[in-house]
Parts: structure tokens; C-alpha cells; sequence
């Protein structure tokens, strides 16, 4: 069974002081690593994908990496507005699109 | 182009009660997925639905049922309500074109059950 591990479960943050959430996987046969973003009662807004070791993607303050077992986001000189809880989830090579997920990320930054 | 669209955005039942939740993919998405969220399970896969034929079920009771109409619309149902399934339910639809498609959220139905 896949099974993806966040940490840490809450980060506290001053607006400016730059951090990096980890996500740990297991998955027979990734399909693709994903980043998600959730503000408290909506639906989580995608971030990224990654698919292979090696890869790294950005946006805005926002760097995903990934290697075989685990990705970083790191958040640059974060502000008050990237307060949210980061959600990773994985996608095995099977027929259909199930997402396992991770528990998330709660962040806090505080201006 | 429009999102994801779920409705209702809020629900409260009682015990015992059935419940039926609606999600409207983005148009064009032939796929689209069910999650539950709670504080202490995260997100939890429900099922997936594709062109109506449910491809995958997830470990959850068969209290709940789903189904994909002809238009992708995708309705859910929870019969015999528990307070346990108070929860956050979330509809993804994807695009199949894609290698990784990503998921595509709604705001979500909050349903309480009293």
C-alpha cells in the first residue's frame, strides 16, 4: 500500500525566515509526486508535479525537489499570505488517478 | 473556465439519515475522484469514476455509493448516516490527456451528522 509521511506536522514561521516541509514516500511504481496547497474550509489548489529523482520545480517564494524516496518544498523568505496547510500526495502507475496523501504541513508565518 | 463545482457547501443530517452530495467536473474531464477529509484521517479515497464505470474503491464501508452520469456529473451517496462520517467531501475531476493528471479540487460539503 502507498504510504506518504509528512514533517513537520505544524512549522511556525517568521515572515522572511525561509524553511523546508518534507514529504517521505512509498509507492510500487510513481506515477507522480504532487503539491498542494489548502487555506482552512476549501478545497486544496494544486502546486506542482513531479515526476522523476532529480526534479525540481518553482513558483513564486515555492521550490519543490524530489528524490526516490522523499520531496522538499521550501518556502523562500516566506509572508503572511503563505500561511496554509501543504498537502503532498503520490500517484502509483496503476489503471485510474487515486491520490494517497500525506497528513500536511500546517504554516504559520507571522508578520 | 469554470471549476470544480460541489453542492451543497453545507449539510447537517442526523443519525440514521441517507445523504446525497453532486460534484460537476470541469468541463471536459471524464474523470473524477471523491475524498473525505477529517482532523484525524486526512484525505481519504473514496472512489474514482471514469466515462460512468467506477475504476477504484477505497476502504470505506458500502454505506457509501457512487455514480457518474453520462455527463460526468458524479453524485455520491452515504445511506444510514454515523456521526463518524462528519466530515469535509471533496470532488477532484482530472484531465485524462495528461502523463500525471493533476487533481482538480471543489471547495468541498461539509456534512455534519448529529
Amino acid at each position: 500500500e502507498d504510504q506518504v509521511t509528512q514533517s513537520p506536522e505544524a512549522l511556525r514561521l517568521q515572515e522572511g525566515e525561509s524553511s523546508s516541509l518534507n514529504c517521505s514516500y512509498t509507492v510500487s511504481g510513481l506515477r507522480g509526486l504532487f503539491w498542494y496547497r489548502q487555506d482552512p474550509g476549501k478545497g486544496p489548489e494544486f502546486l506542482f508535479t513531479l515526476y522523476s529523482a532529480g526534479e525540481e520545480k518553482e513558483k513564486e517564494r515555492l521550490k519543490a525537489t524530489l528524490t526516490k524516496k522523499e520531496s522538499f518544498l521550501h518556502i523562500t523568505a516566506p509572508k503572511p499570505e503563505d500561511s496554509a496547510t501543504y498537502l503532498c500526495a503520490v500517484q502509483a502507475e496503476t489503471n485510474d488517478y487515486k491520490l494517497s496523501f500525506g497528513a500536511g504541513t500546517t504554516v504559520t508565518v507571522r508578520a | 473556465k469554470a471549476g470544480v463545482t460541489q453542492t451543497p457547501r453545507y449539510l447537517i443530517k442526523t443519525r440514521g439519515q441517507q445523504v446525497t452530495l453532486s460534484c460537476s467536473p470541469i468541463s471536459g474531464h471524464r474523470s473524477v475522484s471523491w475524498y473525505q477529509q477529517t482532523p484525524g484521517q486526512g484525505l481519504q479515497f473514496l472512489f474514482e469514476y471514469f466515462s460512468e464505470t467506477q475504476r477504484n474503491k477505497g476502504n470505506f464501508p458500502g454505506r457509501f455509493s457512487g455514480r457518474q452520469f453520462s455527463n460526468s456529473r458524479s453524485e455520491m451517496n452515504v445511506s444510514t448516516l454515523e456521526l463518524g462520517d462528519s466530515a469535509l467531501y471533496l470532488c477532484a475531476s482530472y484531465d485524462p490527456g495528461q502523463g500525471a493528471p493533476e487533481a482538480f479540487f471543489g471547495q468541498g460539503t461539509r456534512l455534519t451528522v448529529v
